[in-house]
């Protein structure tokens, strides 16, 4: 399989705990972008990448979120000190840089479902 | 600033029935807009994209999409239902600006199909 991948899919953690997500982006896509979904409501953007270098971070990235790429592939989101309010369906997306027909198509991972008790 | 509204939370229809689930957006640019569906416990997929060329879009499963600009209007729908149509439907608006490429989602529709 060729898709987007997240590791986990599920995580669940006590209030205040640390946790670190895990996405694989499509091989050749220079892009990769996270967003979160909580229940009921449609995606929000955090942040994104192109190549290793992190372009853009939303509002909603608070201190306590943390994103990487260091080699231009893989990415990793971690929360440090969990709050409740923070379970939620974590997304991530990659695309190609292309001003084509292609133009801003981001392919979704599974996602990691969030829960922080 | 960009945004979506999706006028309907919930759609139902019996399946062979048209489908309409609609959408209006906001944008100080020229869009691309964009509809995706989430099955139950599935990733978000692509259905369509419009990006500026025809202003009907066909995209999978038989769904089409018309871009409207008096309207601000990018309305799916599709002639007849499906059962494996029900799911969640996102309309999404992205600006086409050089320095962002962020999807901003509506709060999506869900259809139902009955039998």
């Amino acid at each position: 399989d060729t898709g987007v991948s997240q590791n986990p899919r599920h995580k669940i953690t006590k209030r205040g705990q640390n946790v670190t997500f895990r996405c694989d982006p499509i091989s050749e896509h220079n892009r990769l972008y996270w967003y979160r979904q909580t229940l009921g409501q449609g995606p929000e953007f955090l942040t994104y990448f192109q190549n290793e270098a992190q372009l853009e971070k939303s509002r909603l990235l608070s201190d306590r979120f943390s994103a990487e790429r260091p080699k231009g592939s893989f990415s990793t989101l971690e929360i440090q000190r969990t709050e409740q309010g923070d379970s939620a369906m974590y997304l991530c997306a990659s695309s190609l840089r292309d001003t084509g027909p292609s133009y801003n198509e981001q392919f979704f991972g599974p996602g990691t479902r969030l829960t922080v008790l | 600033a960009q945004s979506v509204t999706q006028l309907d939370s919930h759609v139902s229809v019996s399946e062979g029935t048209p489908v309409l689930l609609r959408c209006n957006y906001s944008s100080s640019y020229s869009p691309s807009l964009f509809w995706y569906v989430q099955h139950p416990n599935k990733g978000l997929q692509l259905l369509l994209k419009y990006t500026s060329a025809a202003t009907l879009v066909k995209g999978i499963n038989g769904f089409e999409a018309e871009f409207k600009k008096s309207e601000t209007s990018f309305h799916l729908t599709k002639p007849s239902a499906h059962m494996s149509d029900a799911a969640e439907y996102f309309c999404v608006v992205s600006p086409r600006s050089y320095n962002t490429d962020k999807l901003i989602f509506g709060t999506g529709t869900r259809l139902q199909v009955f039998p």
